[in-house]
This record gives structure tokens, sequence and C-alpha cells, in this order.
């Protein structure tokens, strides 16, 4: 059964690139048609989906976030990563990391813990 | 601000059902596959249905999803206390702003 955690830094200054990993573990992130995502979801908010990379390297970004993030993927280490630069105070959110099944997501499962990012100086 | 429009919150006695609508355009639902998450307060999202109507293995039957035109519909029977939880729709926007969207959630409450 395949799981994913989050892991990084929990504080980020404003203006300086917020940096996360997700583990994966049970299952090979190279094997399988699947696509690893970031989504995201401010204090009592809804969710909002960042982007996601494919084992091969191609990524796909929320037009709204593009010129700020970069997703890579470590498949010797079975992780993925994200980067987003230039952070603001509205960039505080729990930030999860996802499977899906397609390139124009279907569903996501599993979902990892999530991990609390606060922006603040 | 979501694409997708649910009502903020249903509520029902236990053994009761809720439905809960998400509603788009002809760029999103009308076009694509909706699923549906469950969020437990402090917990990850949980996927309920896929495919506008499918249940992943261990998701109990009391759990349905419908879709016609640009709406989609989760359905909850035999309402239980542990149904407690936010519900979020999604799916996949091809409008301009190509991406994956959410609903805004509703609260489900057991009375």
């Amino acid at each position: 059964q395949v799981q994913l955690q989050e892991s990084g830094p929990g504080l980020v200054k404003p203006s300086q690139t917020l940096s996360l990993t997700c583990s994966v573990s049970g299952g090979s992130i190279s094997s399988g048609a699947y696509y690893w995502n970031w989504i995201r979801q401010s204090p009592g908010k809804g969710l909002e989906w960042i982007g996601y990379i494919y084992n091969t390297g191609g990524t796909y970004y929320n037009p709204f976030l593009k010129s700020r993030i970069t997703i890579s993927v470590d498949t010797s280490k079975n992780q993925f990563s994200l980067k987003l630069s230039s952070v603001t105070a509205a960039d505080t959110a729990v930030y999860y990391c996802a499977r899906a099944d397609n390139w124009k997501p279907n569903w996501f499962d599993p979902w990892g813990q999530g991990i609390l990012v606060t922006v603040s100086s | 601000q979501s694409v997708l429009t649910q009502p903020p919150s249903v509520s029902a006695a236990p053994g009761q059902k809720v439905t809960i609508s998400c509603s788009g355009s002809s760029s999103d639902i009308g076009n694509n596959d909706v699923s549906w998450y469950q969020q437990v307060p402090g917990t990850a999202p949980k996927l309920l249905i896929y495919d506008n109507n499918k249940r992943p293995s261990g998701i109990p039957d009391r759990f349905s999803g419908s879709k016609s035109g640009t709406s989609a519909t989760l359905g909850i029977t035999g309402l239980q206390t542990g149904d407690e939880a936010d519900y979020y729709c999604g799916t996949w926007d091809s409008s301009r702003s190509v991406s994956y969207v959410f609903g805004s959630g509703t609260k489900v409450t057991v009375l």
C-alpha cells in the first residue's frame, strides 16, 4: 500500500523559497503511470491544486502559481519535491502531496498527512 | 475563489440522508469527471468517489455520486456521527486557466 509523507521547514521568511519533499513508500515512484502532485490548503480555507510531476520529469503547474513553482523528482530516493519562490503570508498553508492517475487527474489517492508551512518574519 | 460552487453546510439527524451539490460549467464538470473527498478536521482529505460515481475499495455504499450536465451530487445515506467532516468536489478545468479545481467545500453536521 503506497504511503506519502511530506517533510520540510515549518517556517519560512517572506520573500524566501519554500522547499518541501514528499517521500513515497510501499511502491516505486517510477512504476505505473502515476502523476505526483502538490496541493495546499490555507488555514480555514479550501483546497488549491499546485501542480504535478511524472516519473520521467514532465511537469504541469497551476497557471496562477506557475511563475513561482518548481517540482522535481528523485527516483533514486523515491521522492519528489516542491519549491515555491518569493513567498508571502498568502502562501501560509498546509501542503499535501498526493498521487493522481492521469495527466488530467481523475482522482488523488493517497494523500500525505500534510505539513503546515507558515510564512512569517 | 473556487470555480466549483458547493453549499457551505448541510445537516441531518443520524440515519438520515444528505446530498451535497457541486455546480460548475461546461469547461469543468460539463466535460470532465468529478471526484469527491472527505476531510475530517485535522486530517488529510480522503478519496470518496471518482469518475463521478465510482467508490474506491473500502468506501461503504452509503456514499454515492452522480453527475448531470454541469453539476454533480454527493449523497450520504444512513448518516453516522463519523460522517461529520468537510466534503470537497473536484474536477479538471479545461478553460483558459487549464488546471485542476476544487469546490468551496461543504461542512456536514450530524445533529
